[in-house]
């Protein structure tokens, strides 16, 4: 079957850095996006990696290996607004989006 | 350049009923992706159109069905409500053919009582 695994829940305190694990099983591999959802929010897409190696976006990283079948999200400076849920998302082959269920971000001052 | 709209933002239907959702895509894009979130279940993939054709479906029973107009403008229709159709509707859009850059809605907040 398909599926992506990413940890339930994590928490850091304000000003440090959080990874956020990713792995994937599925039929094809387009690339590993990531996506933040604020509670009542929809999700806003954070980052994609097509290839192997690291992708930054300003305070936000993200990483994959291909080979381990595995990436993750790196937030740096960690603020109270990066409490939030966070997705990584695969596309496969049949151009269905399959996301992974989630990892609750907690910043605590 | 406007964000993703959908219509209606919350709807209470009751078991049985019909429901159409409506979501406009950012101008350009022509990929609609349409996904069920629950609290159990997480975001779960419905179906995907590109230029009015259906590229492919979730494992959702037929009650759930969609369309995608000329415009890239895109309808799901849910027949039959039951109660376990109770769940935020995502509507997403992106550029293109490969695109994994997508862009949501607010999406629909559907109560089935």
């Amino acid at each position: 079957g398909q599926s992506l695994e990413q940890p339930s829940e994590v928490t850091a305190v304000e000003g440090a850095i959080v990874q956020i694990n990713c792995t994937y099983q599925t039929s094809g591999f387009y690339g590993l996006s990531w996506y933040q959802q604020h509670d009542g929010g929809a999700p806003t897409f954070l980052s994609y990696n097509g290839l192997d190696g690291l992708e930054e976006t300003g305070r936000f990283s993200s990483f994959l290996s291909r080979s381990d079948s595995y990436g993750y999200l790196l937030l740096q400076e960690l603020q109270m607004k990066d409490s939030a849920s966070y997705f990584c998302a695969v596309r496969d082959r049949g151009f269905k989006t399959i996301f992974g269920a989630g990892t609750r971000l907690f910043v605590k001052a | 350049k406007a964000g993703v709209t959908q219509t209606p933002r919350y709807l209470i239907k009751t078991r049985g009923q019909q429901v159409t959702l409506s979501c406009s895509p950012i101008s350009g894009h022509r990929s609609v992706s349409w996904y069920q979130q629950t609290p159990g279940q997480g975001l779960q993939f419905l179906f995907e159109y590109f230029s009015e054709t259906q590229r492919n479906k979730g494992n959702f029973p037929g009650r759930f069905s969609g369309r995608q107009f000329s415009n890239s403008r895109s309808e799901m229709n849910v027949s039959t409500l039951e109660l376990g159709d109770s769940a935020l509707y995502l509507c997403a859009s992106s550029l293109g053919d490969s695109s994994n850059e997508q862009y949501f809605g607010p999406g629909t907040r559907l109560t089935v009582t």
